[in-house]
């Protein structure tokens, strides 16, 4: 069975500065690899996704992830978050096998001070 | 195109009712799955369906039951209900690719406090 680690909790950050989260997966096979977002009040959306071909994927609202098999670590990156970026973020991973059936890692809450 | 809609949006019952909930998926989708969300545990894989019957299922009690119907909606049941079970229930519909690089797309969730 995979799982995923999500390895900030909570992350503060002034408006400007970069973003890292980091995710590590664990599965021996195929993924697909997933980054969503949940803003206060609001339900989960899709920042960006990874299948397969270049491991640099970008998303909406600047968003970009990097999937590095070898790691097995998928971070997501934003070069100047913005205080509308306060949300809660979810990495989540499927395999081809089981493509409805998604594990999620507990979230890192990012706060963006203006 | 519309969104997944679930319903409804909160329900409050106490112990030992039996609750259900209804996911409307996305027009053309034909894979539902259901998660719960709460603080301790994050998001919890329940069950998938698929045409009407149920690909995958989690770990969770028998109390947790759900069901397809033709038309893709689908409902997810719980029985005797428990403190524990308050919960935001997501349902996620995707289209279900041979290949299996589906993604799934997620509803409001219907917020459920067990009293």
């Amino acid at each position: 069975a995979q799982s995923v680690s999500q390895h900030n909790h909570h992350v503060i950050l002034s408006e400007a500065a970069s973003l890292e989260l980091g995710c590590n997966y664990s599965y021996g096979g195929t993924v697909n690899l997933f980054w969503y977002v949940q803003y206060p009040g609001q339900h989960l959306q899709l920042l960006l996704k990874y299948f397969s071909g270049d491991p640099l994927v970008k998303g909406i609202k600047g968003f970009e992830a990097e999937f590095i098999k070898s790691k097995f670590s998928f971070n997501l990156r934003k070069p100047s978050v913005q205080w509308s970026d306060t949300a809660e973020y979810f990495c989540a991973v499927s395999t081809n096998t089981n493509a409805g059936k998604s594990t999620f890692g507990d979230g890192t809450t990012l706060t963006v001070k203006p | 195109k519309a969104g997944v809609t679930q319903t409804p949006r909160y329900l409050i019952k106490t112990r030992g009712q039996q609750v259900t909930l209804s996911c409307s998926p996305i027009s053309g989708h034909r894979s539902v799955s259901w998660y719960q969300q709460t603080p301790g545990q994050g998001l919890q894989f329940l069950f998938e369906y698929f045409s009407e019957t149920q690909r995958n299922k989690g770990n969770f009690p028998g109390r947790f039951s759900g069901r397809q119907f033709s038309n893709s909606r689908s409902e997810m049941n719980v029985s005797t209900l428990e403190l524990g079970d308050s919960a935001l229930y997501l349902c996620a519909s995707s289209r279900y690719l041979a290949g299996g690089t589906d993604t799934q797309y997620f509803g409001p969730g219907t917020r459920l406090t067990v009293l």
